[in-house]
C-alpha cells in the first residue's frame, strides 16, 4: 500500500501569508495526486487534481506542484476563508489520503 | 447541479447491521465509479470501498473487507453500503463521492462529495 505523509500537521499563519503544505508518497505516484479542503462539519472540496491542475471555480491563489514522491500545495496569499484542513490523496494505486494539515489563525 | 445525498446513518449496537444510501442527481450516474469514504470523529479521511460504473468490480479497504458490501442501482441513481458486524471503530461520518478519471486512465480523484451521514456504533 502507498502511504501518504503530510507536513506539517498544523500550521499557524496570518491573513496574507504565503503557505506551503508538503505531501510525500512512500513510492512514486507520477502526478496522480489531488488536494482537498475541508471545513468543520463539511464535506471535503476538491482543489487540485493531477498534482497541478486547478479545479474550476477554485481561486488562483491555490496552486499545486510536484511529481514522483514529493508534492506541495501553496496558497499564495492566505485569506480568511482558507482556514481549514487540507488533505492530499494519491490515486496511482487505489486511493490513500494524507493525515491532513490544519491551517489555523496565528 | 451535481449532487450526492447520503442517508441511513444512526446509532447501532456492536455486531448489528446498517445500510447507507447515496442518492445522486445532476449527472449520468451510470457512467461513473462511486466510492465510500469515512472519517472517524476528529480524525482524517479513510477510503472504504469503490464500485465500477457498471457494478462489475468492487474493492474494499482491508479494515472492512468481508463485513461491508458496496452496491448500486443505476435505474434509481443510488449507491449503497451494507455494513454488517459493526464495530466501535466503524463509528464515523460516511461520505459518498463520485470518481473522475482522466481520459485513458483507470483511477481518478473524487468530486463531488455528499454531505455525509454519521454512523455511531455503541452499546
Amino acid at each position: 500500500d502507498i502511504q501518504m505523509t503530510q507536513s506539517p500537521s498544523t500550521l499557524s499563519a496570518s491573513v496574507g501569508d504565503r503557505v506551503t503544505i508538503t505531501c510525500r508518497a512512500s513510492q512514486s505516484i507520477s502526478s496522480w495526486l489531488a488536494w482537498y479542503q475541508q471545513k468543520p462539519g463539511k464535506a471535503p472540496k476538491l482543489l487540485i487534481y493531477k498534482a497541478s491542475s486547478l479545479e474550476s471555480g477554485v481561486p488562483s491563489r491555490f496552486s499545486g506542484s510536484g511529481s514522483g514522491t514529493e508534492f506541495t500545495l501553496t496558497i499564495s496569499s492566505l485569506q480568511p476563508d482558507d482556514f481549514a484542513t487540507y488533505y492530499c490523496q494519491q490515486y496511482n494505486s487505489w486511493w490513500t489520503f494524507g493525515q491532513g494539515t490544519k491551517v489555523e489563525i496565528k | 447541479q451535481v449532487q450526492l445525498v447520503e442517508s441511513g446513518g444512526g446509532v447501532v449496537q456492536p455486531g448489528r447491521s446498517l445500510r447507507l444510501s447515496c442518492a445522486a442527481s445532476g449527472f449520468t450516474f451510470s457512467s461513473y465509479g462511486m466510492h465510500w469514504v469515512r472519517q472517524a470523529p476528529g480524525k482524517g479521511l479513510e477510503w472504504v470501498a469503490v464500485i465500477w460504473y457498471d457494478g462489475s468490480n468492487k474493492y474494499y479497504a482491508d479494515s472492512v473487507k468481508g463485513r461491508f458490501t458496496i452496491s448500486r442501482d443505476n435505474s434509481k441513481n443510488t449507491l449503497y453500503l451494507q455494513m454488517n458486524s459493526l464495530r466501535a471503530e466503524d463509528t464515523a461520518v460516511y461520505y459518498c463521492a463520485r470518481e473522475i478519471a482522466a481520459a485513458g486512465t483507470t483511477l481518478g480523484w473524487f468530486d463531488p462529495w455528499g454531505q455525509g451521514t454519521l454512523v455511531t456504533v455503541s452499546s
